[in-house]
């Protein structure tokens, strides 16, 4: 059975850094690659970025370019998330999902997701 | 970017009712495209890929058509089980972008 099993929920302040992950399982993690999309309260989906953990390829939104850094570790079969210093902006559920590209590129299994909380 | 409009933002409709969403890009996008179910607390669902595939496991009640830049999701009739937000989301080129999401409601 594919899952993905993404890190707990997060409390920090602005400033702070954070890493969050999303392990992969059920399938060869290396060979799919994996989204992350960000959801704020209230708000819709905002697609991140993804990489490929065969080799760490990443292709990111340039709205989070620079902010975010997407990376891999396919030893363990996971992703992960990394900000070097929070914003209150980055308050949001983060997912992360499964792209299989043979049909298509579909996100056809997603975390059950994380709560991150930037707050003074 | 390519801009995914989505409409309606949201839509009321009885049990039964044949429901209809639109994604349109502002560009030609073939028929790279995805159609996603979110319900609240959770995460998306995939239901429609390539723009008219139907994932595996997704009820016949769901389909889609459209290539090009514009796109319909049909549902045939409305369960009480499909109250939730649709996206589109556009994986033609980087970045993927996703239209603002449809609520669908219950009159």
């Amino acid at each position: 059975e594919v899952q993905l099993v993404q890190s707990g929920a997060e409390v920090k302040k602005p400033g702070e850094s954070l890493r969050i992950s999303c392990k992969g399982s059920g399938y060869s993690f290396s060979n799919y690659w994996i989204a992350w999309v960000r959801q704020t309260p209230g708000k819709g989906l905002e697609w991140m970025g993804i990489i490929y953990p065969g080799d760490s390829n990443t292709r990111d939104s340039p709205s989070f370019q620079g902010h975010v850094t997407i990376s891999a570790d396919k030893s363990i079969s996971t992703a992960y998330l990394q900000w070097n210093s929070l914003k209150a902006s980055d308050t949001a559920i983060y997912y992360c999902g499964r792209i299989d590209v043979l049909a298509g590129a579909k996100v056809d299994f997603w975390g059950q997701g994380t709560l991150v909380s930037v707050s003074s | 970017a390519i801009q995914m409009t989505q409409s309606p933002a949201s839509l009321s409709a009885s049990v039964g009712d044949r429901v209809t969403i639109t994604c349109r890009a502002s560009q030609g996008i073939r028929d790279d495209l995805g159609w996603y179910q979110q319900k609240p607390g959770k995460a998306p669902k995939l239901l429609i890929y390539g723009a008219s595939s139907l994932q595996s496991g997704v009820p016949s009640r769901f389909s889609g058509s459209g290539s090009g830049t514009d796109f319909t999701l049909t549902i045939s009739s409305l369960q009480p089980e499909d109250i939730a937000t649709y996206y589109c989301l556009q994986d033609y080129n980087y970045p993927w972008t996703f239209g603002q999401g449809t609520k669908v409601e219950i009159k």
